[in-house]
């Protein structure tokens, strides 16, 4: 068990819907990262947050958007759902930028 | 832009056998890790690689990085059925960002009795 929790595990939606995955990172970390493993693209990179900032961006659509709290939590939310964005997306978090991301679960996201 | 090749992407091994996975990437880091993911779950960090000759070893996976080439590997010893997984290798991004990882594909790693 890394410590981040990410929730739910599954989820089942349609196309055209929105939904937002949860991740609580390890204690102590400030960083937090977003990623999207599919078959086709692999492990893709799409965002960071440090401290509740917004630290880098990657292959981040704009239907895609996220936020960081005060309590270090933080949230991806996917809107106007497409069967392509059926995917692994896992949260990772770290100390700091230059530390080891640990990785949750992952919550497996699939629009039908 | 960074980017990150493996090689190869599909390995089958035998019980026993001695195998290298290779891992390139385009442009200065100073920070390379190797992760393990079994089907369906998780990445697991095995190594971390901080400068030019590091070496790290744990059981019967041996990861070594040569900055100058922007080249490591991730060496099999004596394989064993438990190490089938997928490993990544991630190199560190600074480019005008900190710390985000830029993975490679993967190999996909299945050793045979």
């Amino acid at each position: 068990d890394s410590g981040v929790t990410q929730t739910p595990k599954h989820l089942i939606t349609a196309t055209g819907q929105r939904v937002t995955l949860r991740c609580s990172p390890r204690s102590g970390d400030l960083s937090v990262y977003w990623y999207q493993q599919s078959l086709d693209q692999g492990l893709q990179f799409l965002i960071q947050y440090y401290n509740g900032e917004e630290r880098a961006k990657g292959n981040i659509l704009e239907r895609f958007s996220a936020q960081q709290f005060p309590d270090l939590h933080s949230e991806l939310n996917l809107s106007s759902l497409e069967l392509g964005d059926s995917a692994l997306y896992f949260c990772a978090s770290s100390v700091g930028g230059g530390s080891v991301p640990f990785f949750g679960q992952g919550t497996r996201l699939t629009v039908v | 832009e960074l980017k990150v090749e493996q090689n190869p992407l599909f390995l089958s091994m035998q019980e026993g056998k001695n195998y290298t996975i290779y891992c390139n990437y385009s442009t200065t880091s100073d920070r390379l890790y190797w992760y393990r993911q079994d089907p369906g779950k998780s990445l697991e960090s095995l190594f971390v690689l901080l400068s030019n000759g590091a070496v790290k070893q744990e059981g019967r996976l041996m990861a070594s990085l040569d900055t100058k080439a922007r080249l490591s590997t991730l060496h099999i010893t004596a394989a064993v059925h438990d190490l089938s997984a997928t490993y990544f290798c991630a190199v560190a991004n600074y480019g005008g960002s900190q710390g985000n990882l830029i993975f490679g594909k993967g190999t996909k790693l299945s050793v045979k009795p």
